[in-house]
Formats: C-alpha cells, structure tokens, sequence
C-alpha cells in the first residue's frame, strides 16, 4: 500500500510569509507525528496527533508554528513569520497507535519530507 | 532528561569490512530502541528495533543488542556492502510519550 506521503517535496520561501506543509499519512494509521531536521542533525519531535487531537505539542519551538489533523486523517503544518533559522526539512510519521493506547511499541513511518528554505 | 548519543561519522570502510556503529542512551523507565536508516536520497526507514533488555533486533545483515546494564544499542554487520552507505540514526521511544528521540546520525561510506 501507499506510503506516508508529504507536499510540497521542495518549499522556497521569503522571509516573514507564510507556509503550510501537507501530510498524508498511511490509510488507517490514527497516530501522526511531526520532526523537523536541521542539516547534519537528527530529527527533532514537534508534534504527535492521536487522531484529530494534539496528544503533544511540547516539540513546537514558539507559537509561529501550529499543526492541525480536523479529521483525523490528512494533517498540515502552519508556519507564519519564517524565519531563516526555521529552513530544515520537515518529517511526517504515523503509526497505527501510539503505545499510550495499546501498552505496546509502534513503529512510526515516515514520509520522504519536506525540504523548507526561508531566504 | 532522555537522550541518544551516537558515535560521530563520517565511518569509510572497504566492502566486506566489519561495522560497528554505537549507539549510548539515557532515559527514565524502559524504552524501547530503533535503528533508522537514510539512503541518499530517500527518506527514513527503520532498520530493526528491540522492546526490552537482552533482545537482540536484525535486519538484512544488521544487528543490535539491547543492553541495559551498559545502556548500549550498538549496531553491527558482519560485512559490508557499498549499497549499505548511508546515513544511520538511533532512537528512543520512551514511555511517557508519543515521540521518538533521536541520535545526530552517524554517515557510513562504504568503497569498493
């Protein structure tokens, strides 16, 4: 079956606009995730969903960003202001649970990512 | 706080060398433990996991121990091949949350 998949694979953007990243996640998967990663560095959390709710937001570095899932399903990342510091690229994953629900281990996929560069 | 640190890369070896990437972690409670893998290129796929101490996780030649006494993930292959270069993260999931935490990746290139 289809994989996590993310658009705009590339985004170039003018310091001080807005964007919004798209995600769609694997057919079934209620738990949606997003990292961002910086050149040379892991992925870093910003946000998990557990169906159409943010289960946590902790990873968000500031309220420029913000993340909605309004039907569980389909999810995007706002980003108001860029700034150039927030160039990275943008990871989504889903699971089919979280382990808060099952008790057990999921494993997140992820997508290809979104390359962001705020000039 | 929880964390994963990794040794620094870039790792060269010649095909059919022996690897060892490590992988130490901190963290509260009982994660559970991930190798990821970044082809150039392409995006991230796991690569083998293990739940609880003592079990061991492998994939197409790859293998990791989940050692709690010394708090090790150390990943292995017995040889290598140039279509194993790639870009290796290790990670936790901790059980107080929904999120992975990730090592700063370790670049394997492999030469024929």
């Amino acid at each position: 079956g289809a994989g996590v998949s993310q658009t705009p694979s590339n985004k170039v953007t003018e310091k001080g606009k807005y964007v919004e990243l798209r995600c769609d996640p694997i057919s079934g998967h209620t738990a949606l995730y997003w990292y961002r990663q910086s050149l040379g560095q892991g992925p870093e959390f910003l946000i998990y969903f557990q169906g159409t709710g943010a289960a946590d937001d902790s990873g968000l570095p500031n309220d420029r960003f913000f993340a909605v899932r309004p039907e569980g399903s389909v999810s995007t990342l706002k980003i108001q202001r860029t700034e150039r510091g927030d160039s990275a690229v943008y990871l989504c994953a889903s699971s089919l649970t979280s382990r808060l629900q099952t008790g057990g281990q999921e494993t997140q996929y992820f997508g290809p990512g979104t390359r962001l560069l705020v000039l | 706080g929880n964390s994963v640190t990794q040794m620094e890369g870039p790792v060269t070896l010649s095909e059919e060398a022996f690897l060892t990437i490590n992988c130490t972690y901190t963290a509260t409670g009982y994660p559970s433990l991930f190798w990821y893998v970044q082809y150039p290129g392409e995006g991230l796929q796991l690569l083998l996991k293990a739940t609880k101490a003592d079990d061991k996780g492998s994939n197409k030649g790859f293998e990791a121990t989940y050692r709690k006494e010394t708090t090790s993930f150390h990943l292995e292959k017995g040889s290598v091949q140039v279509s194993d270069s790639a870009v290796y993260f290790c990670a936790l999931f901790y059980n107080q949350g929904g999120k992975l935490i990730f090592g700063q990746g370790t670049e394997l290139s492999v030469k024929p």
